[in-house]
């Protein structure tokens, strides 16, 4: 089964406290894809990150960390010092290998507020 | 770069009216969009996949007679609501992906109301 779950369903933080949301993944393909999306209260799904399978090495961009571990399914971002700014859903999902036109799975969403 | 537009952003329209919604890739030639469905606070649901020049594929339960999807060129998709009813008020998304590219870059969404 192909499956991605954000079990953080909402988090609140106070502004420049760090905050990690969870992704865990499930496929049997061995070559995939994992990525970020964020959606501000405007709507528009912004892209932040895309990893594939073979490259686990972590990623930092400015405030913004993902930890990508094989061993346990798992892709997880992390927001340093968060800003009211961050206050969006993100979203995590997975491009299997197999299947038409690379379909995207998403998980449910994490609802970050960071407040002043 | 990876700019995709929809339009309109906002519609409201009468029951049993039909509505078409236009998504654009604005600086890159798309082969395959995606068409979502999005529900206040609950995740993307995928309508359907059109790759430019060929019918669309539709996702499990979504009625193709009722959302036509064109993709008549490799920078542009439509979605048409067809007799629209309350029940089909949402937020449709589109997405563009680059042939060869494992990325899809979103449209700002359309914020569909049937009276």
């Amino acid at each position: 089964a192909q499956k991605v779950t954000q079990a953080q369903t909402e988090i609140s933080v106070v502004e420049k406290e760090d905050v990690t949301l969870d992704c865990v993944y499930e496929t049997r393909d061995t070559t995939y894809y994992l990525f970020w999306y964020k959606q501000p209260p405007s709507g528009e799904l912004v892209f932040l990150i895309r990893r594939n399978s073979f490259d686990e090495q972590n990623e930092i961009s400015g405030r913004y960390s993902w930890n990508f571990q094989k061993s346990t399914s798992s892709f997880n971002f992390t927001i340093t010092a968060s800003q009211v700014v961050d206050s969006a859903v993100y979203f995590c999902a997975l491009s299997p290998n197999a299947g038409n036109n690379r379909k995207l799975i998403w998980g449910l969403g994490t609802s970050l507020a960071v407040n002043p | 770069g990876a700019v995709v537009s929809q339009h309109p952003s906002w519609v409201i329209c009468k029951s049993g009216t039909s509505v078409k919604i236009e998504c654009r890739s604005l600086d890159f030639q798309a082969t395959t969009m995606f068409w979502y469905r999005q529900f206040p606070k609950q995740s993307l649901m995928l309508m359907a996949t059109s790759n430019e020049g060929s019918k669309a594929t539709y996702e499990q339960g979504v009625e193709k007679d009722k959302f036509l999807i064109n993709h008549a060129s490799l920078t542009l998709s439509t979605l048409t609501v067809t007799s629209a009813h309350p029940e089909d008020s949402s937020f449709y998304i589109c997405s563009a992906r680059l042939y060869g590219s494992e990325t899809q870059y979103f449209g700002p969404g359309t914020r569909l109301l049937v009276l």
